[in-house]
């Protein structure tokens, strides 16, 4: 698989590789933790989510880590295929705020 | 399913028309919210609102205004459309008051000549 530095604007992987999309938020006040993917000429969709009372969660094929301590989140998703291709977005909530997003990732498959 | 929709996908208004651009979600969601989204800035929140009548401003409010008179519905007012208004324009939904998924639009192109 391949892993990526905070905050790379792209990311390009080959089918059947594993991807890592990381993401620093900014609130150590931030309790709950979300990850978007938006296809082009969509809005985004959400794919995982997580609290802070956890580390890690795992849905169909990808997974959310959560570190407080650095306040680092990443998502990692198995066996990437073409139709993962997308912007993903990570994004914090601290309660009774709304969703606060990052910049955003491109992820582009080849195939 | 939860499903958000927005009044137009694309919108070409002129410098200094008063623009509205409506959301309207059927899950009987409480909070409403409206982002716009530019490269490289990702998803900026502009206003957002927990209740009828209510509304709070989110990031980047200047400029615009907002309007929740039914629960269903949320919209997003530019009193005086300026070229740096040209953006793509979302709209969200969330049932409860923090600590859950909100629910996308599909986007308003808006483009402002």
């Amino acid at each position: 698989g391949e892993s990526v530095g905070l905050h790379l604007p792209t990311l390009s992987v080959q089918e059947g590789d594993n991807s890592i999309i990381n993401c620093a938020y900014s609130n150590s006040a931030s309790d709950y933790f979300i990850w978007y993917k938006q296809e082009s000429g969509k809005g985004p969709q959400f794919i995982i989510d997580i609290r802070s009372n956890m580390d890690k969660r795992q849905g169909q094929r990808v997974t959310v880590l959560l570190n407080k301590t650095v306040k680092h989140l990443s998502l990692q998703i198995a066996a990437t295929q073409p139709g993962d291709s997308a912007v993903y977005f990570c994004a914090e909530n601290q309660a009774g705020t709304a969703l606060i997003f990052g910049k955003g990732t491109t992820l582009s498959v080849s195939s | 399913d939860v499903k958000v929709t927005q009044s137009s996908r694309y919108l070409v208004k002129r410098t200094g028309e008063k623009v509205f651009l409506e959301c309207v979600q059927d899950m009987d969601h409480e909070n409403m919210f409206w982002y716009r989204q530019d490269p490289g800035l990702g998803l900026r929140l502009i206003y957002f609102s927990y209740d009828v009548k209510m509304k709070e401003k989110g990031d980047i409010p200047e400029g615009y205004s907002v309007s929740r008179e039914k629960k269903e519905r949320f919209s997003l007012i530019l009193e005086s459309a300026s070229t740096s208004q040209t953006s793509m324009y979302l709209c969200a939904s969330r049932m409860l008051r923090g600590g859950d998924e909100q629910y996308f639009g599909p986007g308003t192109r808006l483009t402002v000549t």
